[in-house]
């Protein structure tokens, strides 16, 4: 079955700086790849996604890029700010109606002010 | 819309005790899912549904049953519970054929 690994599992960073998490995948078969975000004590809510007929997306201060031959995306956040402080987690699925998603560990994401 | 509620927030249960988990959607959503959230281990599915009268096992489903009789709820089942399923429990649901899944606010449940 697929498998998500997620990279790193801390980050701390400056307010105004940028924060790159990276995720690789097993299954090949996989074509959908969405990140969420969860603030401490709350829900998981998506944040991006992208499927595998596109290499980037972005909206906002937010993209996630996609490599399908290495197996691995990553999240991009640009002018972080304070409020970015959460744990994010990427996921990975095939599109066959509903989303089995397969999760990665998450990454905690300190901004320092 | 209320979205998705769960009942209860927390849960504090003993060992071999039975309890249900509730989860209900007000969205109309098809699909309905169950998650167990562990520290350093993300999100892992335990159940999934497609409709009502319609479940099938996801990544983690040992010791927990579920069923659908409605559109609206999904309920996850503990039949007698063990320390390893102390956890933070989450239901989702989504539109069929789409990609979101929108997450309920979560169940803390420690077995003792």
């Amino acid at each position: 079955g697929e498998n998500v690994e997620q990279h790193p599992s801390t980050l701390s960073v400056q307010e105004g700086d940028s924060a790159v998490i990276k995720c690789t995948y097993s299954d090949s078969a996989s074509n959908y790849f969405p990140w969420y975000k969860q603030e401490l004590g709350k829900r998981p809510q998506l944040i991006i996604d992208i499927r595998s007929n596109v290499g980037e997306k972005k909206d906002q201060r937010i993209a996630v890029t996609l490599n399908k031959t290495a197996k691995h995306f990553s999240l991009h956040i640009t002018e972080t700010q304070p409020e970015d402080s959460a744990v994010y987690f990427c996921a990975a699925s095939r599109v066959t109606g509903f989303q089995k998603l397969v999760f990665g560990t998450g990454t905690r994401l300190l901004v320092s002010p | 819309n209320a979205g998705v509620t769960q009942t209860p927030k927390f849960q504090v249960l003993k060992t071999g005790q039975s309890m249900t988990l509730q989860c209900a959607q007000d969205m109309n959503h098809e699909y309905m899912s169950w998650y167990r959230q562990d520290p350093g281990m993300g999100l892992r599915l335990i159940h999934y549904s497609v409709g009502a009268g319609i479940t099938d096992q996801g990544e983690v489903p040992n010791g927990y049953n579920v069923s659908r009789s409605t559109t609206e709820d999904f309920p996850l089942r503990l039949l007698s519970a063990a320390p390893s399923q102390t956890s933070v429990y989450f239901c989702a649901s989504s539109p069929f054929l789409s990609d979101e899944q929108y997450f309920g606010p979560g169940t803390r449940l420690t077995v003792t």
